[in-house]
């Protein structure tokens, strides 16, 4: 069974400094991984992916995210936060062998101080 | 050009009303979800189809029926809504077909109010 754990309900940096929302996997076969993105009164739209190619990906917006198989985790980082960036942020886990479900993480909100 | 479109944006009624949510892709995409998303932002699949056939039913009262008419379209019907029904809703789409990333594209949500 799949599952994942965001670290931290909210998180909160000032702008121009590191983001970096935790992300941790439980997977019993090789895992698709997804970070989304949920501006206020939006709906949900995809960061990044990781399927299986390179462990470093690169998203929209600056974003990127490195899966460590040793240690589950699928991080996203930004080296400089943008006060555009507050939003809710959503780790997702899906089995490669079986696209039937998506789950997802519970969020976390991304605040960014002036 | 709108990927994933849903109606109505908004819904206010009032308890025991039935009211039917519609959602629509022009992806070609051959999957479709429904997500019910609580005040806590918490996400939950409710339903899945994959070419007009129901593949995910997670634990929802029978209250709720979708419906695919075809693999663009899959609509939500709800009767006798409560109160604990005030959600926002997402549509979403996919696909399934070997090779596929299987990211899913969202709808910009339908927000339920009972009152």
């Amino acid at each position: 069974a799949q599952s994942v754990t965001q670290l931290g309900s909210h998180v909160s940096v000032s702008e121009g400094a590191l983001v970096l929302l935790r992300c941790n996997y439980s997977s019993s076969v090789p895992p698709y991984l997804f970070w989304y993105v949920q501006y206020p009164n939006q709906g949900l739209q995809l960061l990044l992916k990781y399927t299986s190619a390179a462990t470093l990906v690169k998203g929209i917006n600056g974003f990127e995210a490195e899966f460590k198989k040793s240690e589950t985790s699928f991080h996203l980082t930004k080296p400089s936060a943008h006060m555009s960036d507050a939003a809710e942020y959503f780790c997702a886990v899906t089995p490669y062998s079986s696209a039937s479900k998506i789950i997802f993480g519970s969020g976390t909100r991304l605040s960014i101080r002036p | 050009d709108t990927a994933v479109s849903q109606t109505p944006k908004y819904l206010v009624t009032q308890m025991g009303n039935d009211k039917s949510i519609k959602c629509e892709q022009n992806l070609g995409h051959d999957t479709m979800y429904w997500y019910k998303q609580d005040s806590k932002k918490f996400l939950k699949i409710m339903f899945s189809y994959n070419n007009k056939e129901l593949i995910i039913n997670e634990t929802v009262p029978n209250r709720f029926s979708p419906k695919s008419p075809d693999k663009a379209h899959l609509n939500l019907h709800i009767n006798s809504l409560e109160l604990g029904d005030s959600a926002v809703y997402f549509c979403a789409s996919s696909q399934k077909a070997s090779g596929s990333s299987y990211e899913q594209y969202f709808g910009p949500g339908t927000r339920l109010t009972v009152t």
